[in-house]
C-alpha cells in the first residue's frame, strides 16, 4: 500500500539547521511531485511548495524562499526539507504529501519541530 | 496570492443532523480547461489531512457519499449530511489554479 514515512520530531536552536524526510513506499516514486505543507502550533494548512521527483526542480512559495530547501534521494524514494538558520517562527509541524495532478492524495504522518533557545 | 476564506460554524452540530461549509475564492478557480480547481480535506484531531474532495465536487476513492462538494468559480459548498462522530476535526478548502496553492483558514466541526 502507498504509504509516506516522515523522520521523528525535532528540538533544535535557533541558527541551527535542521532536515526532515519523507519515504515514499507502494508507488514509483519519480511518477508524482511531492509538496511541503507547514501547520504552526494551533494554525491551519501553509503550502511551502513543491519539488519535482522527475526532474528534481523545486518550486518555492514565496514566503519559503531562501533558509527552505526541497531535496531528493531517488534511490530511496526519499524527498527531504531542510531548513537552515532556523528561527522561533519555523516551530511547527511539516507535512510531506504526494502530488497528484489535481490534489495531495497521500500525506505523511507530519513531522514535529520545535525551535527554542 | 489568491485569499481563500472560510467561516465558522455558529454552532455544535447533533449527530444525524447535515451541514453546510462555505469557502470563497478571491479569484475564481475555473480553470481554461473547464475544471474548477478546489479541493476539501479534513484534518480529524491529531491527524494529517485527507483528501475529501477534489475538483470541487469529485469525491476521492473511499470517501463516503455523505460527503458533496458544489460551487460556482469563486464560492464553494461542502454538505455532509447524517453527520456521525467521526467528522469532527477542521475542514479546509484549497485551491490549486495558480502558485501558490493557498488553503483557507479552517472550519472546525463539532459535534453536540
Amino acid at each position: 500500500q502507498i504509504q509516506l514515512v516522515q523522520s521523528g520530531p525535532e528540538l533544535k536552536k535557533p541558527g541551527e539547521t535542521v532536515k526532515i524526510s519523507c519515504k515514499a513506499s507502494g508507488y514509483t516514486f519519480t511518477n508524482y511531485g511531492m509538496n511541503w505543507v507547514k501547520q504552526a502550533p494551533g494554525k491551519g494548512l501553509k503550502w511551502m511548495g513543491w519539488i519535482n521527483t522527475n526532474t528534481g526542480e523545486p518550486t518555492y512559495a514565496e514566503e519559503f524562499k531562501g533558509r527552505f530547501a526541497f531535496s531528493l534521494e531517488t534511490s530511496a524514494s526519499t524527498a527531504y526539507l531542510q531548513i537552515n538558520n532556523l528561527k522561533n517562527e519555523d516551530t511547527a509541524t511539516y507535512f510531506c504529501a504526494r502530488n497528484m495532478i489535481y490534489y495531495f492524495d497521500y500525506w505523511g504522518q507530519g513531522t514535529t519541530l520545535t525551535v527554542s533557545s | 496570492d489568491i485569499v481563500i476564506t472560510q467561516d465558522e460554524l455558529s454552532n455544535p452540530v447533533t449527530s444525524g443532523e447535515s451541514v453546510s461549509i462555505s469557502c470563497r475564492s478571491s479569484k475564481s478557480l475555473l480553470y481554461k480547461d473547464g475544471k474548477t480547481y478546489l479541493n476539501w480535506f479534513l484534518q480529524r484531531p491529531g491527524q494529517s489531512p485527507q483528501l475529501l474532495i477534489y475538483l470541487m465536487s469529485t469525491r476521492a476513492s473511499g470517501v463516503s457519499d455523505r460527503f458533496s462538494g458544489s460551487g460556482s468559480g469563486t464560492d464553494f459548498t461542502l454538505e455532509i449530511s447524517r453527520v456521525k462522530a467521526e467528522d469532527v476535526g477542521v475542514y479546509y478548502c484549497q485551491q490549486l489554479v495558480e502558485y501558490p496553492f493557498t488553503f483557507g483558514s479552517g472550519t472546525k466541526l463539532e459535534i453536540k
